[in-house]
């Protein structure tokens, strides 16, 4: 079975610290994704990657942004966190492009910014 | 770009009964329709998916419809237990384009006893 793994299942920041929102897949999965899921709004995609140091912008990616330095590893980042950034954010791979293949998802982390 | 309705939100349904839910979608180019349940502090988790060549697929108690015409697909589950309470998620990719998913805002499901 596909394992996605996000580091903290809380996290509890202070407005304007920097955060770093961690997640590891372990079946060489070439694309990762992050999203935010936020009650009556579904999930919306934040960042999304196809391969190692390259990324795509989602539909909400003002105040993030991501890396990717090995294929295995994508990480999320809060620039400077803001209380409109307490959320769910959950992580996924897919196999590669061109195929269809389901997002495998990390069990979340819970995100308040105080 | 794709816009996925879902309805309804919420749905009660006594055990044994069965339950559907809704999905629209907006782009015509979409292919893959992936449906996920969510339990409580867990992320989604794929239950069945269907392509865009396929009407109609089932897997046990559950079974989606697709119909390309109208840009509609559905979830069925038939003979519901406590145990299928959740919230549902459907969604759909264009795999030509990039593998993106654009999701509904969800179902709540819950089976009562």
């Amino acid at each position: 079975d596909v394992k996605v793994t996000q580091s903290s299942r809380y996290l509890v920041k202070r407005t304007g610290e920097k955060v770093f929102l961690e997640c590891v897949q372990d079946m060489d999965h070439e694309n990762m994704f992050w999203y935010r899921q936020d009650p009556g709004l579904g999930l919306r995609l934040i960042y999304f990657s196809y391969d190692v140091k390259m990324k795509e912008k989602g539909d909400i990616p003002e105040g993030y942004s991501v890396s990717r330095e090995k294929k295995e590893r994508f990480s999320l980042i809060l620039e400077s966190a803001s209380t409109n950034q307490t959320s769910m954010y959950l992580c996924a791979s897919s196999i590669f492009v061109g195929r269809d293949s389901p997002l495998h998802f990390g069990n979340g982390t819970r995100l308040t910014v105080t | 770009g794709e816009n996925v309705e879902q309805h309804p939100s919420t749905l009660s349904v006594q055990e044994g009964d069965s339950a559907v839910i809704k999905c629209t979608y907006s782009d015509s180019a979409s292919n893959y329709f992936p449906w996920y349940k969510q339990e409580l502090g867990k992320g989604p988790q794929l239950i069945i998916d269907i392509r865009s060549n396929v009407g109609e697929k089932k897997d046990q108690r559950i079974a989606v419809t697709l119909n390309k015409t109208a840009k509609h697909f559905s979830l069925h589950i038939t003979e519901t237990q406590p145990e299928d309470s959740a919230v549902y998620f459907c969604a759909a990719s264009n795999r030509d384009t990039g593998n993106q998913f654009y999701f509904g805002t969800g179902t709540s499901l819950t089976v009562i006893p």
